[in-house]
């Protein structure tokens, strides 16, 4: 049971290059979050998920697309990255009834 | 505007004493609330949650208490114990259920000194 995985770990963009960020849940949760942490930031909500081929903006979604093909997997998209997306991006899954939401690793972001 | 607000970027305690670490928030529609913990180079753990219709949550050494009417809440530790040591993140969301948009404060870096 790996909870939740996220690839890859670390990432340099220059700027105005694409590039998907991939969530993998192995818990059979319904819901699943992307959020961004910038220093003396909280995580911020970029998108999230209600269910497979559903998904939602969050408090800062501009600049960024996401889909959820299947359940376990749900993918962060930029299509030209700016030097303001770097940060380090969180995944996260909870499941039907809410509550704790349970978090992967983090892929640390660099655009250059 | 930070709806969430830990206003200690970090705090230091001897092992064995109380780490009290606080959070303040602005939008009354909050009504259940979760601190985290961080170590460096991996994502938050759930470490503790209360309910609005609380004012208190205990778990093991760690315990959190709810002040609705000053929203304040608080997360203690006893006894501290070196391996606390991490970032501490306060959040809260309108709701449990469902898919509940979370919104974090800064967090607090915690260190407990041997």
């Amino acid at each position: 049971n790996a909870g939740v995985t996220q690839t890859p770990k670390f990432r340099v963009l220059k700027t105005g290059q694409s590039m998907t960020l991939l969530c993998a849940q192995d818990m059979n949760h319904e819901y699943m979050y992307w959020y961004r942490q910038d220093p003396g930031m909280g995580l911020r909500l970029i998108h999230y998920s209600v269910g497979e081929g559903t998904t939602a903006k969050g408090e800062v979604p501009d600049g960024y697309n996401v889909s959820r093909l299947k359940k376990q997997n749900f993918l962060l998209g930029l299509e030209s990255a700016a030097p303001s997306q770097t940060s380090v991006y969180f995944c996260a899954s909870s499941d039907i009834t809410g509550g704790e939401q349970y978090f992967g690793p983090g892929t640390r972001l660099t655009v250059t | 505007d930070q709806q969430v607000k830990q206003n200690s970027p970090s705090l230091s305690v001897q092992e064995g004493r109380i780490s009290i670490l606080n959070c303040d928030y602005t939008n009354s529609m909050f009504d259940y609330f979760l601190w985290y913990k961080k170590y460096p180079a991996e994502g938050p753990t759930f470490l503790i949650s209360i309910s609005s219709i609380k004012d208190k949550n205990e778990d093991g050494r760690f315990t959190v208490f709810l002040n609705k009417s000053a929203k304040h809440l608080s997360l203690h530790i006893v006894p501290s114990q070196p391996g606390d040591s991490a970032v501490y993140f306060c959040a809260a969301s309108v709701g449990q259920t469902g898919a509940n948009n979370l919104f974090f404060g800064t967090g607090t870096r915690l260190t407990v000194i041997p």
